[in-house]
């Protein structure tokens, strides 16, 4: 089946503009994961969705971002007046929430944003 | 909080041979859950094994081999008689939760790891 896919592939901006990253998770995975991961440097966790909510945003960081999930599939990633330290790949994962038992993530291909 | 620490930036052997990839954690859950994934030149991040904190049985894969050691707060991979197509970024992974949770996954920085032929 499809894997989790994001859009753009790859996003260059402005400083200063607004970017949106759009992911689509894997059909009936109802956990949705953002992360980002600078060069050379591992994955930082930003935002959990389960479901359409977010119970903790405490990980976004800054108050310049923002997330949404619609529907339990589509969520988009939002950076407001884009900085230069906000480049980095960005990564979606989704996951199967069961009632018990481990679950993993599986993570979608990200969106590279270069910020000049 | 919880810290995952992969010590080897980048490891290069040559084809066919043994390579370990080292893996410490911290974490203050007595139950806690650890993952690793390979990530290739082409960026798509992809799922290995995970490892539940309270079975240390050791597990083998093919070539694959993850040596949890609770003592120690390792999770060791070991890929035996490596190939070039084993080359790649590989990331150790921990939660204390059984797939993220509100907290995600807490990754190391990864091994880059380099076979040549």
């Amino acid at each position: 089946g499809a894997g989790v896919s994001q859009s753009p592939s790859n996003k260059v901006t402005e400083k200063g503009k607004d970017v949106e990253l759009r992911c689509d998770p894997i059909s009936g995975h109802t956990a949705l994961y953002w992360y980002r991961q600078r060069l050379g440097q591992g994955l930082e966790f930003l935002i959990y969705f389960q479901g359409n909510s977010a119970p903790d945003k405490s990980g976004l960081p800054s108050d310049r971002f923002s997330a949404e999930r619609t529907g339990e599939s589509v969520s988009t990633l939002t950076i407001q007046r884009t900085q230069q330290e906000d480049s980095a790949v960005y990564l979606c994962a989704s996951s199967l929430e069961r009632l018990a038992g481990v679950r993993e993530q599986y993570f979608g291909p990200g969106t590279r944003l270069t910020v000049t | 909080a919880q810290k995952v620490t992969q010590a080897q930036t980048e490891i290069s052997v040559v084809e066919k041979e043994d390579v370990t990839l080292d893996c410490v954690y911290e974490t203050r859950d007595t139950t806690y859950y650890l993952f690793w994934y390979k990530q290739p030149p082409s960026g798509e991040l992809v799922f290995l094994i995970r490892r539940n904190s309270f079975d240390e049985q050791n597990e083998i894969s093919g070539r694959y081999s993850w040596n949890f050691q609770k003592s120690t707060s390792s999770f060791n991979f070991t890929i035996t008689a490596s190939q070039v197509v084993d080359s790649a970024v590989y990331f150790c992974a921990l939660s204390e939760t059984p797939g993220g949770g509100a907290d995600g996954l807490t990754f190391g920085k990864g091994t880059h790891l380099i076979i040549q032929p």
